[in-house]
């Protein structure tokens, strides 16, 4: 079993949709990240969540760290949104500080 | 201020051959780390660097190294390429340990 898990792994919806991507882990973590990465290989973070919740423009990410749950969230979705979402989080314990990923949720957001 | 830069972009190199990709990070950033993208594996973290001191290291075998200079530019090694080692090589740096990402536009490394 990994220790992140992403659902869903494909997610297609319409613009203005509401979209919410899950991610669970099984380790304890002194963060989490949420990465964005278009295709061409190019990534770049969303946010770095410790605790509660952040948001920035139309995302918002949440983490629950007693049920060790985040979601990203992205509000009145639009075709650029289009892309592949990971989360990775930074391990305590016998991976001590190693990032860990997420196999990444695919999202297409048509016109 | 300039971003992530990994040098050089596209490699080809054949198996058994050795190989080093460069990473500068932003200035300032002091933390430098490499992670190998495939389609099957996904991400996956090589090691992170510290000031110059290694200081995290993934699962991958002793013929991946690296090293971070002074100028926190940092670099990896792999040696006795297999055809396996071909993906999409990424640096990122940070301020601080636990400090947002800022990642590079990778190297792409194929192996024939």
């Amino acid at each position: 079993k990994n220790e992140v898990e992403q659902s869903p792994q494909n997610l297609t919806a319409q613009e203005g949709e509401f979209i919410t991507i899950n991610c669970s882990y099984s380790v304890g973590i002194s963060a989490l990240h949420w990465l964005q990465q278009h295709p061409g290989g190019g990534i770049v973070s969303l946010f770095m969540l410790s605790s509660g919740k952040k948001k920035h423009g139309r995302l918002i990410a949440t983490i629950n760290i007693q049920e060790k749950h985040s979601s990203l969230h992205i509000t009145a979705s639009h075709p650029r949104d289009s892309a592949v979402y990971i989360c990775a989080v930074r391990a305590y314990g016998g991976s001590q500080g190693n990032l860990i990923f997420g196999k990444g949720t695919k999202l297409s957001v048509k016109p | 201020k300039a971003g992530v830069t990994q040098t050089p972009r596209y490699l080809i190199k054949t198996r058994g051959q050795q190989v080093t990709l460069s990473c500068s990070p932003i200035s300032g950033h002091r933390s430098v780390s490499w992670y190998q993208q495939t389609p099957g594996q996904g991400l996956q973290f090589l090691f992170e660097y510290f000031s110059e001191t290694q200081r995290n290291k993934g699962n991958f075998p002793g013929r991946f190294s690296g090293r971070q200079f002074s100028n926190s530019r940092s670099e990896m090694n792999v040696s006795t390429l297999e055809l396996g080692d071909s993906a999409l090589y990424l640096c990122a740096s940070s301020f601080s340990y636990n400090s947002p990402l800022h990642f590079g536009n990778g190297t792409r490394l194929t192996v024939t």
